[in-house]
């Protein structure tokens, strides 16, 4: 079945470093790719997303590029902040028939930023 | 704030029992998702409603069920409770459902503790 695949944390940064998060996939025909984030005590807010391949998502200075030939969607961001400390998941949106769909979702990468 | 709410925000309840979790989408949406967080198994769909009906399923136990009311709010039903189902329960809403790019918008969470 479809799934997947996040890096493992924690990862932990000093403000201002480069972020990247890796993520891969598999699934069958062409699903949609997103980056949710989880701050301490709340629910999953959606960071960017991406519907096809070659589109780029992006959102406070993160990105990430649907790569149909990699199955990839890693997250990037080019200086990160204290605030961006949270746990980060990486989901696919698959039709599960034609009348309904379901998010998959990898295990989730902590970052932990420090000044 | 997703515009999503769930009551209670936290539970604590025995083994064997059983237990309801409610929840109200986003203004305007119809379709309803129910997951499951926890530390083993990360975040696992359950199940989906649209507009009362059921949409898709996933790795929902048959001793939950959940259902969706006229008004949208969906109830998530829990017997027979086991120590193993101690989790974080999110619930979230998109407008519409058969559609792979729609984005799902979550709830804070619902703590289940089963002592």
């Amino acid at each position: 079945g479809d799934s997947v695949t996040q890096m493992e944390g924690p990862v932990t940064l000093s403000e201002e470093a480069f972020l990247t998060i890796n993520c891969t996939y598999t699934a069958t025909g062409y699903p949609s790719l997103f980056w949710y984030v989880q701050y301490p005590g709340e629910g999953l807010q959606l960071l960017l997303k991406a519907t096809k391949a070659d589109d780029k998502g992006s959102n406070k200075g993160f990105e990430a590029t649907y790569r149909k030939e990699t199955t990839s969607f890693h997250l990037e961001k080019g200086s990160v902040q204290v605030s961006d400390s949270a746990v980060y998941f990486c989901g696919l949106n698959q039709l599960a028939n034609q009348a309904g769909t379901a998010l998959i979702f990898g295990k989730g990468t902590t970052l932990s930023v420090s000044s | 704030d997703s515009g999503v709410t769930q009551t209670p925000k936290h539970l604590i309840t025995a083994t064997g029992q059983r237990v309801t979790l409610r929840c109200s989408p986003r203004s305007g949406d119809l379709s309803v998702y129910w997951y499951q967080q926890s530390l083993d198994q990360g975040l696992q769909f359950l199940i989906q409603y649209y507009n009362g009906e059921e949409r898709a399923k996933g790795n929902i136990l048959e001793r939950f069920s959940a259902q969706q009311f006229p008004d949208l709010h969906s109830e998530l039903n829990l017997s027979s409770l086991e120590l193993g189902d101690s989790a974080l329960y999110f619930c979230a809403s998109s407008v519409i459902a058969g559609t792979s790019g729609g984005t799902q918008y979550f709830g804070p969470g619902t703590r289940l503790t089963v002592l």
